[in-house]
């Protein structure tokens, strides 16, 4: 297995705190991803990472941010999270695009917000 | 615009049944084409991919999955399904010139003894 982590593995948290979820990898991988998934919809993509400082949104970033200050870790901050953002929040890992972009998942995270 | 469906929610089927999942694509050009298996509480493992080349491609765990261009669809098949074959499968395209992958949203499968 690609050594990606997620911490937390769970969460419980209120309306409008807020909220960082890390994503850890050891796989040295350029690309790395945030998705949500939500019954009826698969995964979708929050934001992604192409490098270190380097992050573009994806289909659903309205309502939360990221940061790469190192290589291994992708953070996702939601500023005030929602109860809309009740979700299942897998980091993932790639290291190429295109062609050969595999994308190694990491276990998620379960968020509820109350 | 740029869309990924699986038709089927959810499937059933008995052990040792053959089993398709059904993948349909809706892109400007043919793209990379992925099959996800998610197990409960997991996250998700790649079963096959396809690129270009023999449109039937073998993958892990024996499941294969066939493109066709014509109809613009990548269905997973596996010839006898085994109990451990219980998941959810996604199907996943990525655009040869970008790097947003979509996801369909998801066919569970479940397996009668």
């Amino acid at each position: 297995d690609a050594g990606i982590t997620q911490s937390p593995r769970h969460k419980v948290t209120e309306t409008g705190t807020p909220v960082t979820l890390r994503c850890h990898q050891t796989e040295n991988h350029r690309y790395m991803y945030w998705y949500r998934q939500d019954p009826g919809h698969g995964l979708r993509l929050i934001h992604y990472s192409y490098g270190v400082k380097d992050t573009d949104k994806g289909e659903v970033s309205d309502g939360y941010s990221v940061s790469r200050s190192k290589t291994e870790d992708f953070l996702l901050t939601l500023e005030s999270a929602t109860s809309s953002q009740t979700s299942v929040y897998f980091c993932a890992i790639s290291s190429w695009v295109g062609r050969d972009n595999e994308q190694f998942f990491g276990p998620g995270t379960r968020l509820t917000v109350l | 615009a740029q869309s990924v469906t699986q038709p089927d929610i959810h499937i059933t089927v008995s052990e040792g049944a053959s089993l398709e999942l059904r993948c349909n694509y809706s892109y400007g050009a043919t793209p990379y084409l992925f099959w996800y298996v998610q197990s409960p509480g997991q996250g998700l493992q790649l079963l096959l991919k396809y690129f270009s080349g023999d449109t039937l491609v073998q993958g892990i765990k024996g499941f294969e999955a066939e493109f066709k261009r014509s109809q613009s669809s990548f269905n997973l098949r596996k010839p006898s399904v085994h109990w451990s074959d219980a998941a959810e499968y996604f199907c996943a395209v990525v655009s040869r010139n970008n790097n947003d992958m979509r996801f369909g949203a998801g066919t569970r499968l479940t397996v009668k003894p």
